[in-house]
């Protein structure tokens, strides 16, 4: 399996407070990505890094940021958790454009 | 920006018969289409993938076909085995990888 860690792999949070879920990697690659998997609408894409500090938004991006000071690191922050972000989050990281992404075993988030 | 159709989004063989996912995608600049595999409560997981430059492509029981024409790639399952049951989903390659809604597959004995 691919070097990818994500942090904190469970957590319940209440509505209105922010939460940050982390995602490590130690295989160098440029591309890291999050996704989110819910129940009827498969894996849908919330934002992308193609280089530190170099991100951009995906399908699903209204109530999220993110942040890649480091290759290793993207941080996936909701500003003010809803309900409707109780998810699945899986960090995925590839090392080129159209290329195989490896997943990292996804954080399971609710938002209550 | 890409968007990924696949079909059927459930799917019920018999151990030994063949399976087949279809999936369509709007974005003619895509070149690569990869299909993963999820079992209950993992993480995805590369199966097969295509680029846009072949055809077909086969890796044992498991092949992948694309006609960039008709913008469309099936996966193929032959000889289907209990543990091929899981939710698979096909992907192509916009800006990022976008996944069609996946399709799960049950293979009863």
């Amino acid at each position: 399996d691919a070097g990818i860690t994500q942090s904190p792999r469970h957590k319940v949070t209440e509505t209105g407070t922010p939460v940050t879920l982390r995602c490590h990697q130690t295989e160098n690659h440029r591309y890291m990505y999050w996704y989110r998997q819910d129940p009827g609408h498969g894996l849908r894409l919330i934002h992308y890094s193609y280089g530190v500090k170099d991100t951009d938004k995906g399908e699903v991006s209204d109530g999220y940021s993110v942040s890649r000071s480091k290759t290793e690191d993207f941080l996936l922050t909701l500003e003010s958790a809803t309900s409707s972000q109780t998810s699945v989050y899986f960090c995925a990281i590839s090392d080129a454009y159209e290329n195989t992404i490896y997943f990292g075993e996804g954080s399971w988030l609710t938002v209550v | 920006g890409e968007n990924v159709e696949q079909h059927p989004s459930t799917l019920s063989v018999q151990e030994g018969d063949s399976a087949v996912i279809k999936c369509t995608y709007s974005d003619s600049a895509s070149n690569y289409f990869p299909w993963y595999k999820q079992e209950l409560g993992k993480r995805p997981q590369l199966i097969i993938d295509i680029r846009s430059n072949v055809g077909e492509k086969k890796d044992q029981r498991i092949a992948v076909t694309l006609n960039k024409t008709a913008k469309h790639f099936s996966l193929h399952i032959t000889e289907t085995q209990p543990e091929d049951s899981a939710v698979y989903f096909c992907a192509a390659s916009g800006t990022a990888l976008i996944f069609g809604k996946g399709t799960t597959l049950s293979v009863s004995s």
